[in-house]
C-alpha cells in the first residue's frame, strides 16, 4: 500500500509570484484534503476534493485554488503569492467525504521572501 | 465556529513519568481525532473516537472521549524518549473540515 506523497518537499518563491503543489493520494482513497500550518500552530483546512469536484472550503482567499485527478492525485495553486503564505502545507488523502480518518503527507515547505 | 483548546501547550518531563494532556470545546463533535506530528513531517493518526465515554488503548497511550462528546483527553503512562513530538486533536466540524487544536508540544527527557 503506497502512502501519500508530496512534492516538492521544500520550495522558495517571491512575492507575488505562483506556486502550484502536489499531492497523490493513499491508494484506494478518492478524497483530498489540504491544510496550511504556519509553525507552532495545528493546520488550517484550506479546502477538500471528493471525486474531482471542491467539497468544502475553509476560510482561505480564491487565490488559492485546486484540482483533483481521475487517478484522485491533487494540486493545490496559489497565486500572487503574500508573505504570510509561508507555512507547511500539508496534503491529506481519505475514503468518502467528510473528515474521518484522514492520512497525511509529509508536507511542502514554502518559503515566501 | 467551533474551536478545540489544547492544554498544556507545552510539556516536559523525564521519562517514565505519566502524563495527560487535554482538547476541550463548547462544542459537540461527531467524531474526535488525535495525531501525532514530528518536525518537518505530516501529522500520524493515532486514534478516533466517535461514542461519548469511549475508551481506546494504544499501548501505552489511553484516549477518552467525554460523555458529552465536547472533550478529550490522552494519558501516558510511563513515558518513554519516543514519545516525544507534538499531539494534535482535531474534531469533525461542518463544510468536512478538521478543526485542529493547536497542539501540544511533549518532550520526555532520558
Amino acid at each position: 500500500e503506497t502512502g501519500v506523497t508530496q512534492s516538492p518537499t521544500h520550495l522558495i518563491k517571491t512575492r507575488g509570484q505562483q506556486v502550484t503543489l502536489r499531492c497523490s493520494s493513499q491508494s484506494g482513497h478518492n478524497t483530498v484534503s489540504w491544510y496550511q500550518q504556519a509553525l507552532g500552530q495545528g493546520p488550517q483546512f484550506i479546502f477538500q476534493y471528493y471525486r474531482e469536484e471542491e467539497n468544502g472550503r475553509g476560510n482561505f482567499p480564491p487565490r488559492f485554488s485546486g484540482l483533483q485527478f481521475p487517478n484522485y492525485s491533487s494540486e493545490l495553486n496559489v497565486n500572487a503569492l503574500e508573505l504570510d503564505d509561508s507555512a507547511l502545507y500539508l496534503c491529506a488523502s481519505s475514503w468518502g467525504q467528510g473528515t474521518y480518518e484522514q492520512y497525511f503527507g509529509p508536507g511542502t515547505r514554502l518559503t515566501v521572501t | 465556529t467551533q474551536l478545540l483548546e489544547q492544554s498544556p501547550q507545552f510539556l516536559s518531563i523525564q521519562e517514565g513519568e505519566n502524563l495527560t494532556v487535554y482538547c476541550n470545546s463548547s462544542s459537540v463533535f461527531s467524531s474526535l481525532q488525535w495525531y501525532r506530528q514530528e518536525p518537518g513531517e505530516g501529522p500520524v493518526l493515532l486514534v478516533t473516537v466517535v461514542t461519548g465515554g469511549e475508551v481506546k488503548k494504544l499501548k501505552r497511550l489511553t484516549f477518552q472521549f467525554g460523555d458529552a462528546r465536547k472533550d478529550s483527553s490522552l494519558h501516558i503512562t510511563a513515558a518513554q524518549p519516543g514519545d516525544t513530538g507534538l499531539y494534535l486533536c482535531a474534531g469533525g466540524g461542518s463544510n468536512y473540515q478538521l478543526i485542529w487544536g493547536a497542539g501540544t508540544k511533549l518532550i520526555i527527557k532520558p
